[in-house]
């Protein structure tokens, strides 16, 4: 049975590239993993998803490695507006039953 | 654009109350869903529906119900509140619940508190 895992919390600063890796087992070859971002009082927010290698866009990198037993979420030049808990969540792709393995979230401090 | 708009934002019942969350999407998307969020366990999912007409359990069903009234509006009501369902459920919509690069939007919660 799949399963995330991912840090409770990271401490970083100002300008800082923030790296926040997420375990997860189990996972077939079209699984996707996806990145959501929540700050308080809202709810998640899409970041960035893949399914292998890297996926860059506007706020964020995915780097996927070819055993795919693990992601990593990479934030450049983080702000304090990047102060949030980062959620990994795999997708695992079965057809019209598919499941969401939600990690249980990185609380990321950026300081100034 | 709103999204996905969730009513109330917060709401104290007592235990044995009954109440209905209400959820709505203007995005026009196929599936929807119901989460509650507590510290230290992250998202867990109570119903989803996977399109219009159709409505599934998730990992923690019991003491909810859900209705799918429409393709935009998907309700969860609580019969007999009871202390612990006290907790922050969100509503999510994604476009096509049966693909896995089909993202979730989520509302800004309602924070229930049964006492």
């Amino acid at each position: 049975l799949a399963k995330t895992t991912q840090p409770i919390s990271m401490d970083s600063y100002e300008g800082q590239e923030v790296n926040i890796t997420c375990s997860h087992n189990n996972i077939a070859t079209n699984d996707y993993i996806t990145w959501y971002q929540q700050f308080p009082s809202q709810g998640p927010r899409f970041i960035i998803q893949g399914y292998k290698t890297k996926v860059t866009n506007e706020v964020a990198s995915l780097f996927i490695p070819a055993d795919r037993k693990s992601s990593t979420l990479s934030l450049p030049r983080v702000s304090l507006s990047d102060t949030a808990v980062y959620y990994c969540l795999v997708v695992l792709n079965a057809g019209n039953n598919r499941k969401l393995i939600w990690g249980l979230g990185t609380s990321l401090a950026v300081n100034p | 654009n709103a999204g996905v708009t969730q009513t109330p934002k917060f709401q104290v019942l007592k235990t044995g109350q009954s109440m209905t969350l209400q959820c709505a999407q203007d995005m026009n998307h196929n599936s929807m869903y119901w989460y509650r969020q507590d510290p230290g366990m992250g998202l867990r999912l109570i119903y989803y529906s996977a399109s219009e007409g159709t409505t599934d359990k998730g990992e923690v069903p019991n003491g909810y119900n859900v209705s799918r009234l429409n393709k935009r509006e998907f309700s969860l009501r609580l019969e007999s509140a009871a202390p612990s369902q006290t907790s922050v459920y969100f509503c999510a919509s994604s476009e096509d619940g049966s693909r896995a690069n089909s993202p979730l939007h989520f509302g800004n919660g309602t924070r229930l508190t049964v006492t």
